[in-house]
């Protein structure tokens, strides 16, 4: 069944630490995105790739960077982790850029 | 630019009873809209999407929505809710051939019996 995998689910991180979410989707999708959500907000886009080796900026993009390996990976990477980073971080996937499909987040705490 | 709003942070409803949540949008072009749920812990599921042509269109689970250029809105409605539909509900909206998908705040459905 195609899906959109996250891992971890959850994390507890110290600030100023490292931090990689990682996504895999078998869905055959060419576009994959990072949304972070917060308490009471909706969906905030980080970042979004259309092919492997390239992605781009998004809304909210300062403090993260994103990796596309390959067409079913997609990384999101906080080098230097903050307590404002402390959210439910959303992967998804998208055949043409419209409908999304996505993960079951990865809750991350930054202490 | 384009943005959603979703006026009604919550919404209580019986059981059984109608609902309406409402979505406003703004777009320079026709744009694409969507409405997704998200149960606790969970992900965000389709419910619908509207590209063009009828302005009813039909969901999952028994849910519609309209597309109203002249309100700029796509609110989405159910004729009769059942305590499973209790979950947050966002609106979306995309321009047409744009990857980026922006969302509304959100709305939670508690629907009570």
């Amino acid at each position: 069944e195609a899906a959109v995998t996250q891992s971890p689910r959850s994390k507890v991180a110290v600030t100023g630490g490292k931090v990689t979410l990682s996504c895999h989707q078998t869905n055959n999708h060419d576009y994959m995105y990072w949304y972070r959500q917060d308490t009471g907000h909706g969906l905030r886009l980080i970042h979004y790739s259309y092919v492997a080796d390239s992605t781009e900026k998004g809304d909210i993009p300062d403090g993260y960077k994103a990796s596309r390996p390959s067409q079913e990976n997609f990384s999101l990477i906080l080098e230097l982790a903050s307590l404002s980073q402390t959210a439910v971080y959303f992967c998804a996937s998208s055949l043409s850029g419209n409908t999304l499909y996505f993960g079951e987040g990865s809750r991350l705490i930054v202490v | 630019a384009q943005s959603v709003t979703q006026p009604d942070a919550r919404v209580t409803v019986s059981e059984g009873a109608s609902l309406q949540l409402r979505c406003k949008y703004s777009s320079s072009v026709t744009p694409y809209l969507f409405w997704y749920v998200q149960y606790p812990r969970q992900g965000l599921q389709l419910l619908l999407k509207y590209y063009s042509g009828d302005p009813v269109v039909q969901g999952v689970n028994g849910f519609e929505a309209e597309f109203s250029k002249s309100n700029s809105s796509f609110h989405l409605r159910k004729a009769s809710v059942h305590w499973s539909d209790s979950a947050v509900y966002f609106c979306a909206v995309t321009q047409g051939g744009s990857a980026k998908l922006i969302f509304g705040e959100g709305t939670k459905l508690t629907v009570s019996s």
